[in-house]
């Protein structure tokens, strides 16, 4: 257990709403990772950060943007949801002196 | 650029087979891990093991194995007597030594059946 959460767990969103999805971490990880997950695709990288207002861009960054004022909190907001950000989030972690990375529960978005 | 194939998109199985999960990869880089996790029913993403580069010596834990050969760029991923238990998709991925992004592949899905 890498004492990584992520919330909400399940969100319904209104096409144009804002959202904006949580990762908490207890272990105080410096480097701290947003996925989506959908068919066919696996898992694509979003945005990571590398420490505290440290972040840069994956491989499908448009359309979202990322915080970290806190090592603890790695937040992930969508200005404006679009029924293509319906998907499966997943937050993940890696410790300084690790080469993997360990994942939270995930959370699974409906943009309607 | 860097890719991650794997060409098996669905595997089913009966209890007790044994079953191979292949990975391929492409990279120019000499330097990188791969690694491979584990995504039951339940949904979370669980690590099972990280290789790097330089090491291909194979790897053994339970029934589960891996072999990693470069000649071949695959690291491939095997389970003997499969149990119900095993179902889930499974995800081969690759990361550089100089980039923190990890590349995942599309996953396999393993059905073991009673």
């Amino acid at each position: 257990d890498a004492g990584i959460t992520q919330s909400p767990r399940h969100k319904v969103t209104e096409t144009g709403t804002p959202v904006t999805l949580r990762c908490h971490q207890t272990e105080n990880h410096r480097y701290m990772y947003w996925y989506r997950q959908d068919p066919g695709h696996g898992l694509r990288l979003i945005h990571y950060s590398y420490g505290v207002k440290d972040t840069d861009k994956g491989e499908v960054s448009d359309g979202y943007s990322v915080s970290r004022s806190k090592t603890e909190d790695f937040l992930l907001t969508l200005e404006s949801a679009t029924s293509s950000q319906t998907s499966v989030y997943f937050c993940a972690i890696r410790g300084p002196d690790s080469y993997e990375q360990y994942f939270g529960p995930g959370t699974r978005l409906t943009v309607t | 650029a860097q890719k991650v194939t794997q060409a098996q998109t669905e595997i089913s199985v009966v209890e007790k087979e044994d079953v191979t999960l292949d990975c391929v990869y492409e990279t120019r880089d000499t330097t990188y891990y791969l690694f491979w996790y584990k995504q039951p029913p339940s949904g979370e993403l669980v690590f099972l093991i990280r290789r790097n580069s330089f090491d291909e010596q194979n790897e053994i834990s339970g029934r589960y194995s891996w072999n990693f050969q470069k000649s071949t760029s695959s690291f491939n991923f095997t389970i003997t007597a499969s149990q119900v238990v095993d179902s889930a998709v499974y995800f081969c991925a690759f990361r550089s030594y100089n980039t923190d992004k990890l590349i995942f592949g599309t996953g396999t899905r393993l059905q073991v059946f009673p």
